[in-house]
């Protein structure tokens, strides 16, 4: 079983739709990262949470560490949001390489 | 924003040779680098963690003979994928960690003939 667990594995929206993706994962964290991977590869870092909530633009990470679940949400959502989108957690001390879920596939159609 | 570089993009070689690819961060120092591997429709994986001056740490599966990971200084970290066979293509990224964030490169595709 994969130690980190995304929802869904696809999700296709309309243009405008409030896009939720969940995380969870079943060790203790320093912290949990947003990635998103476009179709070329490149992977940037959305967010590095460790409680809480963070926003930026219309986009929202919350975390909660006693249930070890995580949401990314996408407000508005837009058809350049359309990505894979990682959630990846540090399960050292910081200093560690992240374990990865598998990605949400998420396509925003016009 | 705090940038890291990989070289080169995508690269094609012959089963049995050597590839060498180089991950750069352009604005800040990292003491340490990652590197991932990401085969088709898989996630990501850790290979290994390179530390600036000393030897890499390679997680479990990973040939450390055959992944040569050197970090010789604050900025470069290469890693150099050994008699490759076609089982190594995969797309190669690496990350430079800068306090607790990581910094991910553009990624590498190979593809071994």
């Amino acid at each position: 079983k994969n130690e980190v667990e995304q929802s869904p594995q696809n999700l296709t929206a309309q243009e405008g739709e409030f896009i939720t993706i969940n995380c969870s994962y079943s060790v203790g964290i320093s912290a949990l990262h947003w990635l998103q991977q476009h179709p070329g590869g490149g992977i940037v870092s959305l967010f590095m949470l460790s409680s809480g909530k963070k926003k930026h633009g219309r986009l929202i990470a919350t975390i909660n560490i006693q249930e070890k679940h995580s949401s990314l949400h996408i407000t508005a959502s837009h058809p350049r949001d359309s990505a894979v989108y990682i959630c990846a957690v540090n399960s050292g001390g910081g200093a560690d390489g992240l374990t990865f879920g598998k990605g949400t596939h998420l396509i925003i159609q016009p | 924003g705090a940038v890291v570089s990989q070289h080169p993009s995508w690269v094609i070689c012959k089963s049995g040779t050597s590839v060498k690819i180089e991950c750069r961060s352009l604005d800040f120092q990292a003491t340490t680098m990652f590197w991932y591997r990401q085969f088709p429709k898989q996630s990501l994986m850790l290979m290994a963690t390179s530390n600036e001056g000393s030897k890499a740490t390679y997680e479990q599966g990973v040939e450390k003979d055959k992944f040569l990971i050197n970090h010789a200084s604050l900025t470069l970290s290469t890693l150099t994928v050994t008699s490759a066979h076609p089982e190594d293509s995969s797309f190669y990224i690496c990350s430079a960690r800068l306090i607790y964030e990581q910094y991910f490169g553009p990624g590498t595709r190979l593809t071994v003939t």
